[in-house]
């Protein structure tokens, strides 16, 4: 099975400052087809996990663009450019090239300082 | 609007049996298929088992093998996970995700099992 590993756990955040969520994939996340199937997904206090990204880089409709995902092969990254209080939740990378099973990261949680 | 609403969760013994019903509304749910994934408390999440649109393709997570079947009726937009012989580690909020990628996700299911 494909470990997904994110870094950090928690990450205490200014109000209007950037913040940087990694995650790293025990093999390759290229498919066959020639995409990489890694998704990121914010879950709110309270609230179902909501998807934000997918396919590394492709940001889903009404999601803010100060969220952006990055990275390729086993190196991925979700960055917001400036933290906002809406943005309080834990975060999930998500592979779906190697399946069954579907992996998820364990997750960080971004909280505000 | 696109919305999926589980239900069926509750409070069942060690052993018992449970089934979660997912309804799907405002897509073709004949076009899409669909995960449950779960969550333990305070824990982060968990797949749990795959059905192809057609219900030709049905995987599981090793942890619910033999145990749970998922299933779907695709004339009533609705999916199903039956669970069987239902241990305390099962505990979790149960959520339905459309697609492989999980696009869409609804509020969740709660399932305790205890004695």
């Amino acid at each position: 099975d494909v470990v997904m590993t994110q870094s950090p756990l928690s990450l205490p955040v200014t109000l209007g400052q950037p913040a940087s969520i990694s995650c790293r994939s025990s093999q390759s996340l290229v498919h066959s087809d020639g995409n990489t199937y890694l998704n990121w997904f914010q879950q709110r206090p309270g609230q179902s996990p909501r998807r934000l990204i997918y396919k590394v880089s492709n940001r889903d409709s009404g999601v803010p663009d100060r969220f952006s995902g990055s990275g390729s092969g086993t190196d991925f990254t979700l960055k917001i450019s400036r933290v906002e209080a809406e943005d309080v939740g834990v975060y999930y990378c998500m592979q779906g090239t190697h399946w069954p099973p579907l992996t998820f990261g364990g997750g960080t949680k971004v909280e505000i300082k | 609007e696109v919305q999926l609403v589980e239900s069926g969760g509750g409070l069942v013994q060690p052993g018992g049996s449970l089934r979660l019903s997912c309804a799907a509304s405002g897509f073709t749910f004949s076009s899409y298929s669909m995960n449950w994934v779960r969550q333990a408390p305070g824990k982060g999440l968990e797949w749990v088992s795959y059905i192809s649109s057609s219900s030709s393709t049905i995987y599981y997570a090793d942890s619910v093998k033999g145990r749970f079947t998922i299933s779907r009726d695709n004339a009533k937009n609705s999916l199903y996970l039956q669970m069987n012989s239902l241990r305390d580690e099962d505990t979790a909020v149960y959520y339905c995700a459309r697609g492989l990628l999980q696009d869409v996700w609804g509020q969740g299911t709660t399932v305790t099992v205890s004695s």
